[in-house]
């Protein structure tokens, strides 16, 4: 079946502008994460979905970070006012939920540039 | 707070020598551990996990991994490299309810022919 795909693989932009960040979970899965990996680190949680709620946004570094989730599948991260240090690897994960701890499956990422 | 070190940032083996990548963790409950590695232009992948029981993993690619509570450690081994294991390894813990992984620095591994 279908991993979790994100869109888009590459994205360059300029300092202060707009962008988003897609996320295509696998289906069914209810838990969906976002992380951030800088060059030459670990990915650092953002944040987690569980359905359509943000249950825990205590990753996002600042307000110019969001993240939705209208119907409990597709996510979509946005960040405003775009600085050189939001420069990174976006990575989407998704996993069922249960009362056991359920693997998280990973997307190949989104690299953002921001000149 | 949760953490995690990998002490080595580079190791450099030979095709066919062992290879043990180091990683301790800090949490306070039991943890849920885990490894993955990524390649190059590849996503991240898991290699195994340890939630409870038996203290020795087994996972994909040869790997396995020993869960050490008294040392607060979670090492990662394989009997025998293969130049296709070049990659960056990391080792991550699995923190609070929602479970969101909390990840060490990774480890490269380069193979030498």
């Amino acid at each position: 079946g279908a991993g979790v795909s994100q869109t888009p693989s590459n994205k360059v932009t300029e300092k202060g502008k707009y962008v988003e960040l897609r996320c295509d979970p696998i289906s069914g899965h209810t838990a969906l994460y976002w992380y951030r990996q800088s060059l030459g680190q670990g990915p650092e949680f953002l944040i987690y979905f569980q359905g359509t709620g943000a249950a825990d946004d205590s990753g996002l570094p600042n307000d110019r970070f969001f993240a939705v989730r209208p119907e409990g599948s597709v996510s979509t991260l946005k960040i405003q006012r775009t600085e050189r240090g939001d420069s990174a690897v976006y990575l989407c994960a998704s996993s069922s939920y249960g009362t056991t701890y359920n693997e998280q499956f990973f997307g190949p990422g989104t690299r953002l540039t921001v000149l | 707070a949760q953490s995690v070190t990998q002490p080595d940032i580079h190791i450099t083996v030979s095709e066919g020598a062992s290879l043990e990548l180091r990683c301790n963790y800090s949490y306070g409950a039991t943890p849920y551990l885990f490894w993955y590695v990524q390649s190059p232009g590849q996503g991240l992948q898991l290699l195994l996990k340890y939630f409870s029981g038996d203290t020795l993993v087994q996972g994909i690619k040869g790997f396995e991994a020993e869960f050490k509570r008294s040392q607060s450690s979670f090492n990662l081994r394989k009997p025998s490299v293969h130049w296709s294991d070049a990659a960056e390894y990391f080792c991550a813990v699995a923190a609070g309810n929602n479970r969101k992984l909390i990840w060490g620095l990774g480890t490269s591994l380069a193979v030498n022919p």
